[in-house]
């Protein structure tokens, strides 16, 4: 059974850093391309963040480019996202989604964990 | 980026009745398009992707249909756990994009 869960999630200040992980089981993660998607709170989703199956290609949202960066480690069959330079307007319960066929169609999301950025 | 616009934005509807939802997108998305359905509180679940084919144990009463720039979700006769949240979106290009979300909700 696939299974996605993620941790990492708290309060932070503004301009601060946090790291959310995404533990996957029933499936090597390594084999997937694998997203981050965003919820901020009473709104609709947006994307993040995707790493593709080989790992050499990265995809980043405009809004987080340059301060976001994700990544997996193939022996914890675990998938990151280290978010630094936290703005308000990055609060939001963070989902991680396995990607089926080319990769950018999410068939698995995990439960989710909430960032906070608030002083 | 491609901007996607779904309507209506709240659908009220009996159960039992059928639901059409609309997905619209400003430029052509082929038929890499996705649908999603989120209830409350819960995580959201893959419904159908290249715009109509439904994914695995997706009950025949959802159905997608539409390519280009035009989409629909049409839930046959609705069933009281089908109240939700449903959002699409394209995989088309790069950044990937959802919609606001249509809201169907009991009438």
């Amino acid at each position: 059974e696939v299974q996605l869960l993620e941790s990492g999630g708290g309060l932070v200040q503004p301009g601060g850093s946090l790291t959310l992980s995404c533990a996957a089981s029933g499936f090597t993660l390594s084999s997937y391309a694998m997203s981050w998607v965003r919820q901020a709170p009473g709104k609709g989703l947006e994307w993040v963040s995707t790493i593709d199956a080989s790992g050499t290609s990265t995809y980043y949202a405009d809004s987080v480019k340059g301060r976001f960066t994700i990544s997996r480690d193939k022996s914890k069959n675990t998938l990151y996202l280290q978010m630094n330079s936290l703005r308000a307007e990055d609060t939001a319960v963070y989902f991680c989604a396995k990607g089926a066929g080319s990769g950018t169609v999410l068939d698995y999301w995990g439960q989710g964990t909430l960032v906070t950025v608030s002083s | 980026e491609i901007v996607m616009t779904q309507s209506p934005a709240t659908l009220s509807v009996s159960p039992g009745e059928r639901a059409t939802l609309s997905c619209t997108a400003s430029q052509t998305v082929t038929s890499n398009l996705a649908w999603y359905q989120q209830k409350p509180g819960q995580t959201p679940r893959l419904l159908i992707y290249g715009a109509s084919t439904r994914a695995t144990g997706i009950p025949a009463r959802f159905s997608g249909s539409g390519s280009g720039t035009e989409f629909t979700l049409t839930i046959s006769s609705l069933q009281s756990e089908d109240f939700a949240v449903y959002y699409c979106q394209q995989f088309n290009n790069w950044p990937l994009t959802f919609g606001g979300g249509t809201k169907v909700e009991i009438k």
